[in-house]
């Protein structure tokens, strides 16, 4: 149990464009979504934490406006960052928390490589 | 705010041998404490996990022991093999609150 999946698994697109990651629970209730940004070799970084049915909370420094979250139902999260720029080039991993035996359990999705070009 | 610090940042042993990383956290009120092992360009998977109502956890080659009074864990590794090659994260966390992760170990082992 406990399989988080994420997609697209890796995108390019052109600067300016908005690109729409999701985050998908497969096998139990993820009250709780996280996304991450992680740069090479480095750790974890958290860009916003999503409860479902309720707005996101962001990191400091993480634009809310650029890195558009919904968390429709208890097993999707979206990730949307609008007008891509290089710099927002990166490996993004969302990862799931539920209810019950995985209340504090966090399992991850496989990440999403994308390129702005 | 809180934070987990975890050493060492790099950890090279010899196949066979054991290896040993350090997490030490703040929030006194953490008590749940995974481990995550991430290989290049994959996911963290969670690799063994321990309660604050416990000491010391084991699986297999894994083990992991917690100190709550001194705010320490550390994931012991052994029998090394090439394919525990990869980066280590630990992770401090509460129910409710975000999951707190140190800075990670890259591990390697030779053979």
């Amino acid at each position: 149990g406990a399989v988080v999946s994420q997609h697209p698994s890796w995108v390019i697109c052109k600067s300016g464009t908005s690109v729409k990651i999701e985050c998908r629970s497969l096998d139990f209730q993820a009250t709780t979504m996280f996304w991450y940004r992680q740069f090479p070799k480095q750790s974890l970084m958290l860009m916003a934490t999503s409860n479902e049915g309720s707005k996101a909370t962001y990191e400091q420094g993480v634009e809310k406006d650029k890195f558009l979250i919904n968390h429709a139902s208890l097993t999707l999260s979206t990730l949307t960052v609008t007008s891509a720029h290089p710099e927002d080039s990166s490996f993004y991993i969302c990862s799931a928390r539920g209810t019950g035996g995985f209340a504090d359990e966090q399992y991850f999705g496989p990440g999403t490589r994308l390129t702005v070009t | 705010g809180e934070n987990v610090e975890q050493h060492p940042s790099t950890l090279s042993v010899q196949e066979g041998d054991s290896a040993v990383i350090k997490c030490t956290y703040s929030d006194s009120a953490s008590n749940y404490f995974p481990w995550y092992k991430q290989e290049l360009g994959k996911r963290p998977q969670l690799i063994i996990d321990i309660r604050s109502n416990v000491g010391e956890k084991k699986d297999q080659r894994i083990a992991v022991t917690l100190n709550k009074t001194a705010k320490h864990f550390s994931l012991h590794i052994t029998e090394t093999q090439p394919e525990d090659s990869a980066v280590y994260f630990c992770a401090a966390s509460r129910a409710g609150f975000k999951t707190i992760f140190g800075a990670g170990t890259r591990l390697f082992v030779k053979a």
